[in-house]
């Protein structure tokens, strides 16, 4: 069991707009410890696509952005295109745990 | 620019160990941390500890504490990750990654490239 929570897959068609959720506790989202997101692709490393809750490194597209509001976090992906297909993690700070924690991933699926 | 290389894939039996290696380039290796973070097949990702390449000083994951020897050579700029008492559950992705401090809390920017280790009688 992952102390984030993620759903394990969200699906949607060319150019729809998805939101994948990360649910954490009074320990690490709810602490004020920022929540970051990895991009993963099949077979390859995970990529950092949003840190510090809502910053972009340079080369992601705006069609990524995240938010955070208490316990929980979303990342957002608009328009979204085939090669968006892949696994999403979230990733915090537990301070019960004094360690990184990660979500357990999310699947997109384009339609 | 910043290259995390790892060393190649492993096989090992149960109850042996496994080394596995992290080389750092582009950048001053003894000013960044590194972490180490493991994927079964089909699984997310779970950090197993953070290795200091300054002093050499560790924090592990209470899941791997007493298994899981981090050290560095700052002479070649690698850190290693030594894993004890391996068991079929260990098969996984190891990857070293760099973080980088946010406002509250670390991210990580750069990722090796990954080392599978499996483990199999």
């Amino acid at each position: 069991q992952s102390v984030l929570t993620q759903p394990p897959s969200v699906s949607g068609a060319p150019g729809q707009r998805v939101t994948i959720s990360c649910t954490g506790s009074s320990s690490n989202i709810g602490a004020g410890y920022d929540v970051h997101w990895y991009q993963q692709l099949p077979g390859t490393a995970p990529k950092l696509l949003i840190y510090g809750n809502n910053n972009r490194p340079s080369g992601v597209p705006d069609r990524f952005s995240g938010s955070k509001s208490g316990t929980s976090a979303s990342l957002a992906v608009t328009g979204l295109q085939a090669e968006d297909e892949a696994d999403y993690y979230c990733q915090s700070y537990d301070s019960s745990l004094s360690g990184v924690v990660f979500g357990g991933g999310t699947k997109v699926t384009v339609l | 620019q910043v290259q995390l290389v790892q060393s190649g894939a492993e096989v090992r039996k149960p109850g042996a160990s496994v080394k596995v290696s992290c080389k750092a380039s582009g950048y001053s290796f003894t000013n960044h941390y590194i972490y180490w973070v493991r994927q079964a097949p089909g699984q997310g990702l779970e950090w197993m500890g953070i290795v200091n390449p300054s002093g050499g000083s560790t924090n592990f994951a209470q899941k791997f504490q007493g298994r899981v020897t981090m050290t560095r050579d700052t002479s070649t700029s690698t850190v290693y990750m030594e894993l004890s008492s391996l068991g079929s559950e260990d098969t996984a992705v190891y990857y070293c990654a760099r973080p980088t401090p946010g406002t509250s809390g670390w991210y990580l920017e750069y990722w090796g490239q990954g080392t599978l280790v499996t483990v199999s009688s």
